[in-house]
């Protein structure tokens, strides 16, 4: 059964508007959480992270939102940019530095 | 700085055959792992080391071996290969060192090797 799950297989956006992206997980174990960037033929890069222990983020444009009681964590992205389409996975640290990555989700950000 | 270097960035096998999948940072990392990309299951944890010398299994390590005589090399091994490891394979690393208190784990990924299995 997978730990963390993206419902959401993909997502279209209007450039300049909010993008929300969601992440679900089961394990209460997890201590920390991280939102990470895909382009095509590129490897995955770190976007933003949160501690189990704060309920925001916020880098730049990008925020993050962990709700513990509802095991529910989302990326906010404000405003949009083209640039912004890529494929986007939440993923969850367990013991150790061992990841658990969900499905991700396909952001398009139209012009 | 190079980061994460792997190689090849493509591969054409077929079934049974063997190779290896090369990974090298230059971070000095302690963590390193091997993790495959299927479409719709995100990335799997293949293999993943804490250090040189100690090596342990992920989520899916059957048909995958690994080592790591060095802190700055973890090859991933393809014994005999088979259709079913057709896919994006990622290596990444980490440090312990730069955790902070609430226990971070930035992992810096390679650009992947994409193998097929025919």
């Amino acid at each position: 059964d997978q730990q963390v799950k993206q419902n959401s297989p993909s997502l279209s956006v209007q450039e300049g508007r909010i993008s929300i992206l969601n992440c679900d997980y089961t394990n209460s174990m997890f201590d920390y959480f991280l939102w990470y960037k895909k382009y095509p033929a590129e490897g995955p890069t770190f976007l933003i992270s949160i501690s189990s222990i704060k309920d925001k983020n916020e880098d730049g444009r990008f925020t993050v939102f962990l709700n513990k009681s509802a095991k529910h964590l989302s990326l906010h992205i404000v405003p949009s940019q083209p640039g912004d389409s890529a494929v986007y996975f939440c993923a969850a640290k367990e013991y150790g530095n061992k990841l658990v990555f969900g499905a991700g989700t396909i952001l398009r950000v139209k012009s | 700085n190079a980061g994460v270097t792997q190689t090849p960035k493509f591969q054409v096998l077929k079934t049974g055959q063997s190779m290896t999948l090369q990974c090298a940072q230059d971070m000095n990392h302690e963590y390193m792992s091997w993790y495959r990309q299927d479409p719709g299951m995100g990335l799997r944890l293949i293999h993943y080391s804490v250090g040189a010398g100690i090596t342990d299994q992920g989520e899916v390590p059957n048909g995958y071996n690994v080592s790591r005589s060095t802190t700055e090399d973890f090859p991933l091994r393809l014994l005999s290969a088979a259709p079913s490891q057709t896919s994006v394979y990622f290596c990444a690393s980490s440090s312990f060192r730069l955790a902070g208190g609430g226990g971070k784990n930035i992992q810096y990924f390679g650009a992947g090797t994409r193998l097929s299995v025919l």
